[in-house]
């Protein structure tokens, strides 16, 4: 079964408003989670570290005021698109390392965002 | 900056022959290298780790790492066509706790 969880699946919002994605890790604690963006036959890129109890770290090029990650718990990530527009349409994954025998890393099922 | 270069494909095979595909990496400081396989649509599953020069064997799945040529490449043998999908190869560089840098991706597509 899945080791890292993704809500919701796919949202859809109008453009303006702001978003909620929760990434959790299931049976182990991560005190770190990545978060990625991937658009339409590109890569995964890599938007932000998130880092349990402290502020996150952003890759060059991203914007923090507009991507806000909170990770308030060992098991628990959020990342909040704010005032979304089109543009930011993407596929939304994150990770999470078990820290057991190598840390193994383990995406989440990842996130459909349409801003419409 | 450190790179991860794949060929994007397609690389077409036929079912029951060997698929290769090949990544290369910048940064000799790299420690830990994976494997991942992407259907359409999904999140990226694990394939493959490797974190020492030579080969790898996991069922029809064989990683191959040359930290000298910073080379790494895996090799599907017996190919089906639930194996078409894209591979994503992905680098951890020393230094970087858990962040991992992805190439673009190799598409597979094996013919039936």
């Amino acid at each position: 079964g899945a080791v890292v969880s993704q809500h919701p699946s796919r949202v859809i919002c109008k453009s303006g408003t702001s978003v909620k994605i929760e990434c959790r890790s299931l049976d182990f604690q991560a005190t770190t989670m990545f978060w990625y963006r991937q658009f339409p036959k590109q890569s995964l890129m890599l938007m932000a570290t998130s880092n349990e109890g402290s502020k996150a770290t952003y890759e060059q090029g991203v914007e923090k005021d507009k991507f806000l990650i909170n990770h308030a718990s060992l098991t628990l990530s959020t990342l909040t698109v704010t005032s979304a527009h089109p543009e930011d349409s993407s596929f939304y994954i994150c990770s999470a390392a078990d820290g057991i025998g190598g840390n193994t890393i383990y995406f989440g099922e990842g996130s459909w965002l349409t801003v419409v | 900056q450190k790179e991860v270069e794949q060929n994007s494909g397609p690389l077409s095979v036929p079912e029951g022959a060997i698929a290769s595909l090949n990544c290369t990496y910048s940064d000799r400081g790299s420690q830990s290298f994976f494997w991942y396989r992407q259907y359409s649509g999904k999140s990226p599953e694990l394939i493959m780790s490797i974190y020492s020069n030579g080969d790898k064997e996991d069922g029809r799945f064989t990683a191959q790492l040359n930290k000298a040529s910073q080379y790494v490449s895996l090799l599907i043998r017996d190919s089906q066509p639930s194996d078409s999908a894209t591979y994503l190869c992905a680098v951890n560089y020393l230094g970087g706790g858990n962040k991992l840098t992805f190439g673009t991706g190799t598409q597979l597509k094996v013919e039936l």
